[in-house]
């Protein structure tokens, strides 16, 4: 069982937008900044909103973030085949245990 | 260009012990805080363990608290994993992954992974 909650699954056709939700608390994403990750088949995780809502160099303006209270968004317009992929919420926990924490990642199918 | 390159994964016994590497380049490793991450086969990404560039400061995830020790050499640009008391449910890909020079634990560099699975 993640910490973060995701849909296991979203769906949508080429060039529509898409949003995958990730729910926590307090905690994690209440008081701390959210990333998101992309891990496209057979490969390694790659980070794709930092910061809520920030963009590392080469992440097109297609895909937007943001955080309110204890939940974040992913948003991922023009939808495109390539973007099918599992996608993460990831931030840190600052309870006693503590330590990185993820949702238990959202696959999206380009229909 | 960044390179994270891990080493190491293999098959091992439940109860034995494997160590696992993460070469590094392209960035200077001593200026950056480390981590490992793993995903079990057809699961979700979970974070294991987290190491300060200077080596003083380990944190670990419960699920490794007592059998995982991450250490790192800067003089080799290498971090490590070393994984004791291995049990079925450690068997994941590990990836190694650099954590963001400002924001702690969001992971801006990964490795392609290595896999380790505990079987007999």
């Amino acid at each position: 069982q993640s910490v973060l909650t995701q849909p296991p699954s979203v769906s949508a056709a080429p060039g529509q937008t898409v949003t995958i939700s990730c729910s926590g608390s307090r905690s994690n994403i209440g008081n701390n900044y959210v990333s998101w990750y992309q891990q496209l088949p057979g490969t390694a995780p790659k980070l794709l909103i930092y910061d809520n809502d920030k963009r590392p160099s080469g992440i097109p303006d297609r895909f937007s973030g943001s955080k309110s209270g204890t939940s974040a968004t992913l948003g991922i317009t023009g939808l495109q085949t390539g973007d099918e992929a599992d996608y993460y919420c990831g931030t840190w926990d600052s309870s006693l245990s503590g330590g990185g924490v993820f949702g238990g990642g959202t696959k999206l199918t380009v229909l | 260009e960044v390179q994270l390159v891990e080493s190491g994964g293999g098959l091992v016994q439940p109860g034995g012990s494997l160590r696992l590497s993460c070469a590094t380049s392209g960035f200077t490793f001593r200026n950056y805080e480390m981590n490992w991450v793993r995903q079990a086969p057809g699961k979700g990404l979970e974070w294991v363990s987290y190491i300060t560039s200077d080596g003083y400061a380990k944190y670990y995830a419960d699920s490794v608290k007592g059998r995982f020790t991450i250490s790192r050499d800067n003089a080799k640009n290498s971090l490590y994993l070393q994984m004791n008391s291995l049990r079925a449910e450690d068997t994941a890909v590990y990836y190694c992954a650099r954590d963001d020079i400002q924001l702690w634990l969001t992971f801006d560099y990964w490795g392609q992974g290595t896999l380790v699975t505990v079987s007999s």
